[in-house]
């Protein structure tokens, strides 16, 4: 296993477009967490699943944003008409509920662009 | 509201030293505290996790405090080297299985 896997590592977008992430968690995690991070700021919560239920989701997530876990493995996060506040880093965890001393694993995030 | 505050500015050390960075926390009763380290255009990393009940824990060059009363955790690296060098972030867990939440991280230099 090769870690938490995020594609594409890069994303550079036109304002109103669509983009859709995906992030492969480790395989025998159950919980998967979606976070966004700007230059000089913490990573900040989006939502998370357990398997395919998704659990939570920040406020900050608004209408223009889904994710979805289908089968309990990898993960998409789409971001609809794009606008020049979604640039960031969004960056995908993953975790094993059975033991919290372990942390998260993340992935090495995607960084959107909103031009 | 809930806010963790971790020191906004950069912490620079000369090679060798103690680094000594600190985590500050108000509405919050965290089960965990964990700490990661983050270096430019990566994910976090995953260094250690202090339980409420614990005072002190340690790895290697690492050590962290966790002081229920005061609402703080300091981290301690011991000897350090400039591959120390990057922004550390502390992070709550609730407990419950819930999502941890993140400070603003502090970066710290270290210099040969």
């Amino acid at each position: 296993d090769t870690g938490v896997s995020q594609d594409p590592r890069h994303k550079i977008t036109k304002r109103g477009q669509n983009v859709t992430f995906r992030c492969d968690p480790i395989s025998e995690h159950n919980r998967l967490y979606w976070y966004r991070q700007t230059l000089g700021q913490g990573p900040e919560f989006l939502t998370y699943f357990q398997n395919e239920a998704q659990l939570e989701k920040s406020r900050l997530l608004s209408d223009r944003f889904s994710a979805e876990r289908p089968k309990g493995s990898f993960s998409t996060l789409e971001i609809q008409r794009t606008e020049q506040g979604d640039s960031a880093m969004y960056l995908c965890a993953s975790s094993d509920t059975g033991d919290p001393r372990l942390g998260y694993t993340f992935g090495s995030g995607t960084r959107l662009t909103v031009v | 509201s809930q806010k963790i505050e971790q020191n906004s500015e950069a912490l620079n050390i000369q090679e060798g030293k103690t680094a000594t960075l600190t985590c500050n926390y108000t509405n919050y009763s965290p089960a965990y505290l964990q700490w990661y380290r983050q270096d430019p255009g990566r994910g976090p990393v995953f260094l250690l996790l202090i339980r409420e009940n614990e005072k002190e824990k340690r790895k290697e060059r690492l050590k962290v405090t966790f002081d229920t009363t005061l609402k703080q955790s300091l981290f301690h690296i011991t000897a350090s080297q400039p591959a120390d060098s990057a922004t550390y972030l502390c992070a709550l867990d609730s407990g419950g299985y819930q999502k941890v939440t993140f400070g603003t991280g502090t970066k710290l230099q270290v210099i040969p």
